[in-house]
């Protein structure tokens, strides 16, 4: 069984551009859940995707967007970045049936902005 | 007020010791209580999960979540250096959309 995979690991982008993240769900999930972490705070809730829609989404401004494909791989998209947005994107892979709340993390791509 | 309260530590104990590790809540809507270990620069890996109110036991874990105090713990027995890492409460209701809560982690330090 495939864990739930990120990329890229690292990323440093300057204020203003864009990001695109990507997430691997865990072989037979089909919800991806994004959160982001910043430094010594726990995650808080971006948005989910459930068979490729939007299935709720948190207290995130409208330049974070995300995506979620047939396979239920799923992207993060950041446009004008602020230098607030710097802080570890964990996306979370799960099975979506009602009562199934067990989320599966990867490892996290830390992002940076200058 | 944050609707899950966690003390961020840190916490440390000699190797061998009776961990606890607690959070508070203030949402009644919550089911599901969760808790991760998180190392450093790593992704949260899921420790312990519960349904509503009880205890569950795994090896050398116990979760426990009292609903009428809104109030989870785990216990960590015979803690061991291994165990150093950011513990993390998580909660969500029962509902179809699985959002997690979490705590902002306590930080816990085992001494050999």
């Amino acid at each position: 069984e495939t864990g739930v995979t990120q990329s890229p690991t690292h990323l440093i982008k300057t204020r203003g551009q864009q990001v695109t993240l990507r997430c691997s769900s865990q072989s037979g999930h089909n919800t991806v859940s994004w959160y982001q972490q910043a430094l010594g705070q726990g995650p808080q809730f971006i948005f989910q995707y459930y068979r490729e829609e939007e299935n709720g989404r948190g207290n995130f401004p409208p330049r974070f967007s995300g995506l979620q494909f047939p396979n239920y791989s799923s992207e993060l998209n950041v446009n004008a970045l602020e230098l607030d947005d710097s802080a570890l994107y964990l996306c979370a892979s799960s099975l979506g049936s009602p009562g199934l709340n067990t989320q599966y993390f990867g490892p996290g791509t830390r992002l940076t902005v200058l | 007020q944050k609707e899950v309260e966690q003390d961020p530590g840190p916490l440390s104990v000699p190797e061998g010791a009776i961990v606890s590790l607690n959070c508070t809540y203030s949402n009644s809507a919550f089911q599901y209580f969760m808790w991760y270990r998180q190392y450093s620069r790593k992704g949260p890996e899921l420790l312990m999960y519960t349904y509503s109110s009880g205890n569950k036991e795994d090896g050398r874990f116990t979760a426990q979540v009292d609903k009428s105090s809104k109030y989870i713990s785990l216990f960590i027995r015979d803690s061991q250096p291994s165990d150093s890492a950011t513990y993390l409460c998580a909660m969500s209701g029962n509902t179809g959309f699985q959002k997690l809560v979490f705590g902002t982690g306590t930080r816990l330090l085992v001494s050999p």
